[in-house]
């Protein structure tokens, strides 16, 4: 089945101790968006792809990097976690513009 | 003040209700409107999807959009426990690749 997987489902990292987050995705989207999800609030959009072209939120931290090696993967890499940076991260994917936004099952980030 | 606003909730009905969840936006460029549910430490699925005012069914569900009062709603009939999660509402402007969310509304169907 065409999907975007996650992995892995549970990180735990210690405080300052780099750690990097993968999304795949089979549906050949364009786009690819990551998110940060905390308890009980909306997902904030961190950055997105279309292609290859990278698209930086403005209020997303330094400490949160991003690279697109190609269609199907995207990474997130968390330079040195804080303890406010335990979330969930969730990746969508879309096909483009005001398309379907499909997402991942999310890592749930645990930072000691 | 947030571009979305969600009624916080939760919300607990017995098996068999009505639910009636609402998000309102203050930015009228928004054009496509989402609902999202998202079960406990999963990545949220997209129930619904419209982009014109009034009412658009599928199955138990139902999502209502009113531009000019800037209101969107979904509603499920004959609720059953599998359909206890959070409910997202997400808003999407014309070309643009951004979803607006609302803070989610936690709803717990009673059996």
């Amino acid at each position: 089945d065409a999907m975007v997987i996650q992995n892995p489902r549970y990180q735990v990292t210690q405080f300052g101790k780099p750690v990097t987050l993968s999304c795949s995705q089979t549906l050949n989207h364009n786009v690819m968006y990551w998110y940060q999800q905390k308890s009980s609030q909306a997902p904030k959009l961190l950055f997105h792809y279309y292609d290859k072209d990278f698209n930086n939120e403005a209020d997303t931290p330094d400490n949160f990097q991003s690279r697109r090696p190609n269609t199907s993967f995207c990474f997130l890499d968390i330079r040195s976690p804080g303890l406010g940076d335990a979330a969930m991260y969730l990746c969508a994917t879309s096909r483009g513009n005001t398309e379907t936004q499909y997402f991942g099952p999310g890592t749930r980030l645990l930072v000691l | 003040q947030k571009e979305v606003e969600q009624d916080p909730g939760p919300l607990s009905v017995p098996e068999g209700a009505i639910v009636s969840l609402n998000c309102t936006y203050s930015n009228s460029a928004f054009q496509y409107f989402m609902w999202y549910r998202q079960y406990s430490r999963k990545g949220p699925e997209l129930l619904m999807y419209t982009y014109s005012s009034g009412n658009k069914e599928d199955g138990r569900f139902t999502a209502q959009v009113d531009k000019s009062s800037k209101y969107i709603s979904l509603f499920i009939r004959d609720s059953q426990p599998s359909d206890s999660a959070t409910y997202l509402c997400a808003m999407e402007r014309s070309n643009d690749y951004k979803l607006s969310f609302g803070a989610g509304t936690t709803v717990t169907v009673r059996a």
